[in-house]
């Protein structure tokens, strides 16, 4: 079974900081699909960013990046120039490739609590 | 227009009473699911449907029934609630793998 590990349960950083988020897990498949999902006090979980792994190509969306090391099952989020509105619980998630996309399941890690100061 | 709509966004009961809470998606999307978070914040998945079939059964408790009448709708009953049911339960859609587009959560507690 797939596991995903988010070692740091609370960050704090001034705004317009830059900051990284970790994410670990552990799997034997070698192809899968890696996630960032943030959850803003409004509680609706909302999509952040997405990498395929067999991308080496790390994905950027913005002021989003990650940086993806597949033989360290390690996959990180840095926020750049940080804003009040990234304040929120983040999510690591996993998801098999699978041969039937729709069998496929996200596994969450634990969340970071990001908290953007003034 | 809301995408992903579930109602109620809160859901106050007694033990062994019997609830519902429905979803409805207008994305046109095929695939639907159920997702719990704990007290913790830990999400885990429960249950998905792909055009009004189950997929996903995750180990959950027969109390939870899904039911899928359209691809577009996907209900959770709960039935004889227990303390432990206590949570927030978000309903989702998805067309692309793990794409997934949530509603803003019911939070049910159980007195």
């Amino acid at each position: 079974a797939q596991t995903v590990t988010q070692s740091q349960p609370e960050m704090s950083v001034q705004e317009a900081e830059t900051v990284t988020l970790s994410c670990t897990y552990d799997t034997s498949e070698n192809n899968y699909y890696l996630f960032w999902y943030k959850q803003p006090p409004s509680r609706q979980m909302i999509l952040v960013i997405r990498q395929e792994a067999y991308k080496q190509q790390n994905a950027t969306e913005n002021r989003f990046s990650v940086n993806f090391q597949k033989a360290a099952k390690s996959f990180s989020l840095k926020i750049s120039d940080s804003q009040l509105g990234d304040t929120a619980m983040y999510f690591c998630a996993f998801m098999k490739h699978g041969p039937v996309a729709r069998a496929q399941k996200l596994v969450f890690g634990q969340g970071t609590r990001l908290t953007i100061n003034p | 227009d809301t995408a992903v709509s579930q109602t109620p966004k809160y859901l106050v009961t007694q033990m062994g009473n019997d609830k519902s809470i429905k979803c409805e998606q207008n994305l046109g999307h095929d695939t639907m699911y159920w997702y719990k978070q704990d007290s913790k914040k830990f999400l885990k998945i429960m249950f998905s449907y792909n055009n009004k079939e189950l997929i996903i059964n995750e180990t959950v408790p027969n109390r939870f029934s899904p039911k899928s009448p359209d691809k577009a709708h996907l209900n959770l009953h709960i039935n004889s609630l227990e303390l432990g049911d206590s949570a927030v339960y978000f309903c989702a859609s998805s067309q692309v793998r793990g794409k997934l587009f949530f509603g803003s959560g019911t939070q049910l507690s159980v007195l």
